[in-house]
Formats: C-alpha cells, structure tokens, sequence
C-alpha cells in the first residue's frame, strides 16, 4: 500500500550515460514533483506536473526531463550524466497545486551516483 | 536575497526535555509554512502545516508558531523521546500558482535517553 514509490533505489552509473527514474502514486492525487536533495541536505524542487500537465520548471539543465504519461506517473530522464548529478532524488505528489490542503507526500528517494 | 534559515547545528537533549527548533526566513511573503520530518535514507514527512494569519498550532506532542512580523517559525516537541531524533525541514509555501515549496536545510534532533 505504498503511497508514492520510486525506483530503482539506488542508482549507480558512468558519466555521459542516460538514465531514468520512475515515480508512482496511488493517493489519486493530480499534483507530482521532483526534488533534488544535494549533499548539503537542500531539498529543492525541480519540476511540478500538474495532470500532466508541466507547471513548474525551475532553472535546471535540459538534459534533465520530466515525462507524465498519466497523473499517477511522473518519471525523470537524465541525459549525459554529470558528477555533480550525484544527489538524491525525491518524488512528491499532492492532492491539489495550490490551496490549504496541500501538503505534499514524498517516495523514498533514489540515491544516484554518477562515477 | 532570500533566505530560509534553520540551526546548522544539531540540537541534542535529554529524553523528557522540549525540543524548539527555529526557522527564520527573509524577503518572502509565504502564504503558509510547513513542518517536515526526514529520518536517513527515507524521504520527508509532512507534520504540521500553519497559515499565515494562524499564531499557533498544535497537534499531540508537536506546537508550531508562526510570527510574520519577526519572519519566524518556532517547532516544539514536548517530552521529546529517542524516537524524535531525525532532521526537521521547515517549508514555505510561496503565494503562486504551483505550490511551490522552499525547503530550510533542517535541524538534525537528537534525543538521548
């Protein structure tokens, strides 16, 4: 019954590889997320999708890529790896984009290392 | 600039104590701020969430505060137990259409039996 799950887990990878991340969720909510955890523990967002649709796209390089194929889905497609890519990535959903009830509900994370 | 601030430093106190823990924030106007809990290796955890025209909050053993003119969120934990170390977040939530939330770097809390 896991509310928001992601994988793989753990994530271990060459530079200049292409890789994705899957993120799942089965509360029914329309809003999803990605968020970066860096080493110094900042949780930054990253993209929103909102229905499918994209509705937030912070300053990220386009080598990163957010697919919604339906509201339940959100994955992540990274190209050409990079070190600094090394970080944990969280999935996120809520139930609504904007209003009081929006608290937000995170997966597990995927802890990627690019070597 | 702005900026979410919460103690770099690790909070340790003793089992039964209360735990406050501090988030100062400057140059936003957050509609609403809420209250994480991360423990290592798992992702964050909603607790609390307070509005902006909200003083005080409560929920069991957890209180959050929340002083617009000071810019300040104070989480407390009463008769706090070893099972409430983890890291705290706190988290803004910015007036825009997208729910944008910014997130402190957390406090890590640890309580010694």
């Amino acid at each position: 019954d896991t509310a928001v799950s992601q994988t793989p887990k753990y994530l271990v990878t060459q530079m200049g590889n292409d890789k994705s991340i899957k993120c799942e969720q089965n509360l029914g909510h329309d809003t999803m997320y990605w968020y970066k955890q860096d080493s110094k523990k900042f949780l930054k967002i990253m993209f929103s999708y909102n229905n499918k649709e994209l509705i937030i796209n912070e300053t990220v390089p386009n080598r990163f890529s957010p697919k919604s194929p339906d509201k339940a889905h959100l994955n992540l497609h990274i190209n050409s790896l990079e070190l600094g890519d090394s970080a944990v990535y969280f999935c996120a959903s809520s139930q609504v984009s904007y209003g009081p009830t929006d608290t937000q509900y995170f997966g597990p994370g995927t802890r990627l290392t690019v070597l | 600039s702005q900026k979410i601030e919460q103690n770099s430093e690790a909070l340790n106190i003793q089992e039964g104590k209360t735990a406050t823990l501090t988030c100062n924030y400057t140059n936003y106007s957050p509609a609403y701020l809420q209250w994480y809990r991360q423990d290592p290796g798992r992702g964050p955890v909603f607790l609390l969430l307070i509005r902006e025209n909200e003083k005080e909050k409560r929920k069991e053993r957890l209180k959050v505060t929340f002083d617009t003119t000071l810019k300040q969120s104070l989480f407390h934990i009463t008769a706090s137990q070893p099972a409430d170390s983890a890291t705290y977040l706190c988290a803004l939530v910015k007036r825009e259409y997208g729910n944008k939330l910014v997130f402190g770097a957390g406090t890590i809390l640890r309580v010694k039996s």
